[in-house]
């Protein structure tokens, strides 16, 4: 079965910094996506990438996907304490269709004032 | 359209109570999933339904859950007789049908409701 695993487990940041959270898989990655979560709520979706070596951005997150579609990371650009949160990296179990999603355990983010 | 809703947010309950959750996808979307996330975890899928039917269910829902989706519009996850291990957050997300080419769609999910079992 696919696994992701998720790195660092958590951050602590200062405003203002950059900061890159990965997600790694055990098998190729047929899409790949990124939402965020606020503790006791549900997901935000940020961003979702299938192709190898892809890249998408949204006001300062930007995600991508490496060639081999094996490992994809988030970048985050001059953060805000809006942005502290749980990241979750998921991926779809098989191809051919939108199917049920695999998650990593999820990124703490703080993000000091 | 005002997104996923999902109720009710929080439930409290017995063990050995019943208890249903219901969950409203976005309008036009035919695939609804169902996942439960415990504390310091990412969400684990449960089942799901394209339409109405139910394609899938994992081997976490035990024969005490059941989830219908009449009419494929709205959803309910019912648990019997429910268990201290069955407190967690339950998820559910909603998508339109991805093709058989492998395109995908976005995966958009409700608020979730967190069940505590006592």
């Amino acid at each position: 079965s696919q696994e992701l695993e998720q790195s660092p487990q958590s951050l602590i940041v200062q405003e203002g910094k950059n900061l890159t959270i990965n997600c790694t898989s055990s098998k190729t990655l047929y899409g790949l996506y990124w939402y965020k979560q606020k503790y006791g709520e549900g997901l935000i979706f940020l961003m979702m990438l299938q192709k190898g070596g892809e890249e998408k951005s949204h006001e300062k997150i930007t995600a991508k996907l490496d060639e081999k579609k094996q490992q994809s990371s988030l970048h985050i650009t001059a953060s805000q304490p809006s942005h502290a949160g749980i990241y979750l990296c998921g991926a779809p179990s098989s191809g051919g269709s939108n199917y049920k999603l695999t998650f990593g355990k999820g990124t703490l983010l703080t993000v000091n004032p | 359209d005002t997104g996923v809703s999902q109720n009710p947010r929080h439930k409290i309950t017995k063990r050995g109570q019943n208890v249903t959750f219901r969950c409203d996808p976005i309008s036009e979307h035919n695939r609804l999933y169902w996942y439960r996330q415990t504390l310091g975890q990412g969400p684990e899928f449960l089942t799901y339904f394209q339409n109405e039917a139910q394609l899938e269910k994992s081997r976490l829902l035990s024969d005490r859950f059941s989830a219908e989706r009449p009419k494929g519009s709205f959803s309910t996850l019912e648990i019997q007789r429910t268990e201290q291990g069955d407190s967690a957050m339950y998820l559910c997300a909603s998508s339109l049908l991805g093709t058989p080419s492998g395109v995908y769609n976005e995966q958009f999910f409700g608020p979730g409701t967190r069940l505590t079992v006592l």
